[in-house]
């Protein structure tokens, strides 16, 4: 199976906290890309990256997240003060290219208090 | 989401049966995956799909971008196929949509 690794597999915070995240793409994977699931429902798109670089991003990551990839083989996705609607679970993937087969890490579930 | 629809939402099997789950495109796809969420969380990458069909197993996809639609079989339902299953379109680029899946569950 895909060796995606995401840490820490549980996070909780309290809300107004700092929250971070990490990723460890499948090696010789060139695209990287977050989701966040609510309640085990669809995967909602939150940024992609392309050789390291953010590509896209939607408005809620551009004003309260912070996500780097600063090396292939380690990204990041931070919240700068965390809300109780960020509870869930963030899933990052990667793929060899675009387009091309995703391959998901576990998980970092994420609870705010 | 309303781009990619999927059907059932829920569906409950006993094992041994056979049966197939269906994606709906408002989308014009150009590739499909499907994806098994197990219990713990984690998605398991089961078919990725230009038009045509795929076999692995139990499991067998078909992708039809003429008539926007993919339907994944499940042959023999096994316990370990319990889970949420998701169907992601690729409308060209770079950006999967997902579907709101189907939530399986075998029982002996």
């Amino acid at each position: 199976d895909a060796a995606v690794t995401q840490k820490p597999r549980y996070l909780i915070k309290m809300k107004g906290q700092e929250a971070e995240m990490k990723c460890i793409p499948e090696k010789g994977h060139t695209a990287v890309f977050w989701y966040q699931q609510k309640q085990s429902k669809e995967l909602k798109f939150l940024i992609y990256f392309q050789n390291q670089q953010p590509l896209d991003q939607i408005d809620m990551v551009k004003e309260r997240f912070s996500a780097v990839c600063p090396s292939s083989s380690l990204c990041s996705l931070g919240i700068r003060t965390c809300e109780a609607e960020d509870s869930a679970l963030y899933l990052c993937s990667s793929s060899p290219r675009q387009p091309e087969r995703l391959f998901f890490g576990h998980g970092t579930k994420l609870s705010v208090l | 989401g309303d781009k990619v629809k999927q059907s059932p939402s829920a569906l409950s099997l006993q094992e041994g049966t056979n049966s197939a789950l269906r994606c709906n495109f408002s989308i014009a796809a150009t590739t499909v995956q499907w994806f098994l969420q197990n219990p713990r969380g984690s998605l398991i990458n089961l078919f990725y799909l230009v038009p045509g069909t795929k076999e692995n197993g139990r499991l067998k996809s078909t992708f039809n971008s003429k008539e926007s639609y993919s339907t994944l079989h499940i042959r023999d339902a096994q316990l370990e196929d319990s889970g949420t299953y998701f169907c992601a379109a690729e409308p060209g680029g770079y950006k999967v949509v997902f579907g709101s899946g189907t939530r399986l569950l075998v029982s002996p």
